[in-house]
């Protein structure tokens, strides 16, 4: 079924060790960009990219990278773990403004605990 | 960034219409407006989206005033599994940072049998 990926599901992580979520969408979206969201909280902007080798920080950056090598994947990794840290990251892809203002597909996210 | 004001919670009973209100007043031309909801321990899910005219898909009707500073996402007939928080999201019709959506708190939406 077409849609967007994410693996894996649930991590527990020790403070301080690295890692890196997957993200995969096969609907030839040109955006991907991926969230966090902590209890009680709305989705915050972590980073995104508008194609292909491009990309930009959002409004929480810091302690994430991200690439985009592929149209297909965007995957985030975290440097080094902190508490912080722990939360949920949703991926999301969307088409962009060419193609019109089409709604953005999200994946069922991954449950990050780092302690 | 033109943003959006939903109150923090409504309720509705199963089988009754629901009219979930969204205020912009600051919204520009290029600003479409989207709705999205989130399911318990789910991602967000596109609802429907506008520019000026009045919407219906399968979902939800979304209802634009003829000023755009306001706008009603309606679910005819509202359903246990409707209980979700609902986001009213402007999205402009640009390329890059300004095509994110940015979320706010929603409106936590209960539905009652």
């Amino acid at each position: 079924n077409a849609g967007v990926t994410q693996t894996p599901k649930f991590q527990v992580l020790k403070t301080g060790q690295s890692m890196t979520l997957q993200c995969a969408q096969d609907m030839n979206h040109e955006y991907m960009s991926w969230y966090r969201q902590d209890p009680g909280m709305g989705l915050r902007l972590i980073h995104y990219s508008v194609g292909a080798g491009i990309t930009d920080q959002g409004e929480v950056p810091n302690g994430y990278n991200v690439s985009r090598s592929t149209t297909e994947d965007f995957p985030l990794r975290l440097l080094s773990a902190a508490p912080s840290q722990t939360s949920v990251y949703f991926c999301a892809s969307s088409y962009d403004r060419a193609k019109r203002n089409y709604g953005y597909t999200f994946g069922s996210g991954t449950r990050l605990t780092v302690v | 960034d033109a943003k959006t004001t939903q109150p923090n919670s409504m309720e509705s009973n199963e089988e009754e219409p629901v009219h979930l209100p969204c205020n912009h007043s600051t919204i520009s031309g290029t600003d479409y407006i989207h709705w999205y909801r989130q399911l318990p321990s789910q991602g967000p899910e596109y609802v429907i989206h506008g520019l000026t005219s009045n919407v219906n898909n399968r979902m939800a009707s979304l209802a634009i005033a003829e000023d755009r500073k306001s706008s009603t996402l309606i679910l005819h007939r509202a359903t246990l599994r409707d209980a979700a928080v609902y986001y009213c999201i402007l999205r402009k019709d640009y390329g890059g940072s300004q095509g994110n959506l940015i979320f706010g708190k929603g409106t936590k939406l209960s539905v009652k049998p």
